[in-house]
């Protein structure tokens, strides 16, 4: 049981060189969250998805797309890296509504 | 919108000590509070919610936090402190209705115990 799983762990890009993050979660739950998280910010939501086929911005949606392509995957696009991008991300699925949200490892993500 | 302030940037406590992470919030209606600790290179980990009922909720490890509706706090709490709790610590609320339901975190407070 992995629980969430991200793909890859690094990733070094040169700016308006795009990517795809990976994100897959055995747990059947229903929504899952792409967070990302910068020093002295906290976590801040990029988007998120209630359900399969559903999406919506959070935060900080600019940059980002975001595909749930099925219950298992949401995976998060950067189209034109840019440094400002430079950042951890996590993914983050959750069943129920007020029960814990579980978390990947996270995405270490620099943009040069 | 829903939020949450985490005051401070880092405690400091010594191994044996009682330990506070503040945490207030601000919501319109019931608050649903939560927080998560982070190690080093790893994800957010749950460590315990308030939904409804006691004021005084237990959690994982031995941490328990307060709900305080007239501060409008959920201070983190543990009574005796471990090295191995040095962390960083995220308090959250739920944000939304209906099946649109988001975490909103706070910016996060770096516990170090030191021996």
């Amino acid at each position: 049981n992995a629980g969430v799983t991200q793909t890859p762990k690094f990733q070094v890009l040169k700016t308006g060189q795009s990517m795809t993050l990976q994100c897959a979660q055995d747990m059947n739950h229903n929504s899952m969250y792409w967070y990302r998280q910068d020093p002295g910010m906290g976590l801040r939501l990029i988007y998120y998805s209630a359900s399969e086929g559903t999406t919506d911005k959070g935060e900080v949606p600019n940059g980002y797309n975001v595909s749930r392509l099925n219950k298992r995957e949401f995976s998060l696009r950067l189209e034109s890296a840019a440094p400002s991008q430079t950042s951890v991300y996590f993914c983050a699925t959750e069943g129920r509504v007020n029960t814990e949200a579980f978390f990947g490892q996270g995405t270490r993500l620099t943009v040069v | 919108a829903q939020s949450v302030a985490q005051p401070e940037d880092q405690v400091n406590v010594a191994e044996g000590n009682p330990l506070t992470v503040k945490c207030t919030y601000s919501v319109s209606g019931n608050p649903y509070l939560f927080w998560y600790v982070q190690y080093p290179n790893r994800g957010l980990q749950f460590l315990l919610k308030y939904i409804t009922g006691d004021n005084l909720v237990k959690g994982s490890y031995g941490f328990e936090a307060e709900f305080n509706k007239s501060q409008t706090s959920f201070h983190l709490k543990k009574p005796s402190a471990l090295v191995s709790d040095s962390a960083l610590y995220f308090c959250a609320v739920r944000d939304g209705v209906g099946s649109f339901q988001k975490l909103v975190f706070g910016t996060g407070t770096r516990l170090l115990v030191s021996p």
